[in-house]
């Protein structure tokens, strides 16, 4: 059964202390990774999409990885405005995205 | 441009009751998508049309139907509202062009069934 898992559920961090968020999946045939981005009470917004393993991108303070089994959310030197949940996403070859929980992100000023 | 616009923002809904979630996006896009949110899960996808004129089940449709009105529209109705259909609605649509593959979602809508 294809699959996302992210960890941690919440991380608390303090401004300026660099850390990283998992997606780890399970899926037959990845044809894409997503990351995104949800502020409270409103839509998801579109972070990166990664299609194969060892690629990265990257866009201000956030850098995302892929590997055969995960991805990572690399956050270097956060600012509050950073707070948000992260959520990963998978697709598996049809028009379905498959979602993870998402990671709740606060960053202390 | 407004991207993907939905109404109502808020609704509360008597067990049995009624209504329709309207969608509507200006960005050409033919896919458009309705997921629904729970507190601990993911988004899980209720319905979607890859284009215009069609339109197929995702991982939750049972109590939901749904109408591609044309390009931009893209409606999904409760026939008849239940506890467990409370929940957080987003629509979104869909640009694939080459590399590209981004969803665009909308702000939601806020559904309570009493």
């Amino acid at each position: 059964e294809d699959q996302v898992t992210q960890s941690p559920e919440a991380l608390r961090l303090q401004e300026g202390e660099s850390s990283s968020l998992n997606c780890s999946y399970t899926v037959s045939g990845l044809r894409g990774l997503f990351w995104y981005r949800q502020d409270p009470g409103k839509g998801p917004e579109f972070l990166f999409t990664l299609y194969s393993a060892g690629e990265e991108k990257e866009k201000e303070r956030l850098k995302a990885t892929l590997t055969k089994k995960e991805s990572f959310l690399h956050i270097t030197a956060p600012k509050p405005e950073d707070s948000a949940t992260y959520l990963c996403a998978v697709q598996a070859g049809n028009y379905q995205l498959i979602w993870g929980a998402g990671t709740k992100l606060i960053i202390k000023p | 441009n407004a991207g993907v616009t939905q109404t109502p923002k808020f609704q509360v809904l008597k067990t049995g009751q009624s209504m329709t979630l309207q969608c509507a996006q200006d960005m050409n896009h033919n896919s458009m998508y309705w997921y629904r949110q729970d507190p601990g899960m993911g988004l899980r996808l209720i319905y979607y049309s890859a284009s215009e004129g069609t339109t197929d089940k995702g991982e939750v449709p049972n109590g939901y139907n749904v109408s591609r009105l044309n390009k931009r529209e893209f409606s999904l109705r409760l026939e008849s509202a239940a506890p467990s259909q409370t929940s957080v609605y987003f629509c979104a649509s869909r640009l694939l062009a080459g590399m590209s593959d981004t969803q665009y979602f909308g702000p939601g809508t806020r559904l309570t069934v009493l």
